[in-house]
């Protein structure tokens, strides 16, 4: 089945630094990949919707300047967290649609963040 | 805002019985419903998918959708501890392929 490879699994950075987290499809291509975020206890909050060769749809709330969204290739997504504050920490989430396919979405394995 | 609602539980079931799992939306227009199982630490992996009224069965598993009253629910058959999770549903926002979610049911199985 159609596969997502996200890494790293878990990064510790200090305040005020940059994390970026990639997504790769290994055997589909992804024209439109999904980026969440979920705290404890809580649901998955999308952030941001981000298609290949676009600019990335941001969802209400969500600062486009503090989470930087590159879909550069159809394999590729990467998201970028810049001057990461406490309050970032959290389990970040990509997630594709299998174009054709409609049976839900395939999810990378997650990205625990902590930021010190 | 469009919602997706359930019940966080936990649900505690001993083993072999019938967990049920209930959703409410909110948005008419949503068409596809799905529910994952997510486990602790872990990234959710898809159970079930159900896109037309009644009941839809796989293995253990039937998910149930009633969009007259939006309401979509997941039963699990003889359930094991290794079911223990919490199980999130999903349901396309209308004309969309963007997924809201719930907040997740926990359920714990006890042997």
């Amino acid at each position: 089945g159609a596969v997502v490879s996200q890494h790293p699994s878990w990064v510790i950075c200090k305040s005020g630094t940059s994390v970026k987290i990639e997504c790769r499809s290994l055997d589909f291509q992804a024209t439109t990949m999904f980026w969440y975020r979920q705290f404890p206890k809580q649901s998955l909050m999308l952030m941001a919707t981000s298609n290949e060769g676009s600019k990335a749809t941001y969802e209400q709330g969500v600062e486009k300047d503090k989470f930087l969204i590159n879909h550069a290739s159809l394999t590729l997504s990467t998201l970028t967290v810049t001057s990461a504050h406490p309050e970032d920490s959290s389990f970040y989430i990509c997630s594709a649609r299998v174009q054709g396919a409609s049976d839900g979405y395939t999810f990378g394995s997650g990205t625990r963040l902590t930021v010190v | 805002q469009k919602e997706v609602e359930q019940n966080s539980g936990p649900l505690s079931v001993p083993e072999g019985a019938i967990a049920s799992l209930n959703c409410t939306y909110s948005d008419r227009g949503s068409q596809s419903f799905f529910w994952y199982r997510q486990y602790s630490g872990k990234s959710p992996e898809l159970i079930m998918s159900i896109y037309s009224n009644g009941d839809k069965e796989d293995g253990r598993f039937t998910a149930q959708l009633n969009k007259a009253s939006q309401y979509v629910s997941l039963l699990i058959r003889d359930s094991q501890p290794s079911d223990s999770a919490t199980y999130l549903c999903a349901v396309n926002r209308g004309g969309s392929y963007i997924p809201t979610f719930g907040r997740g049911t926990s359920l714990i199985v006890h042997p």
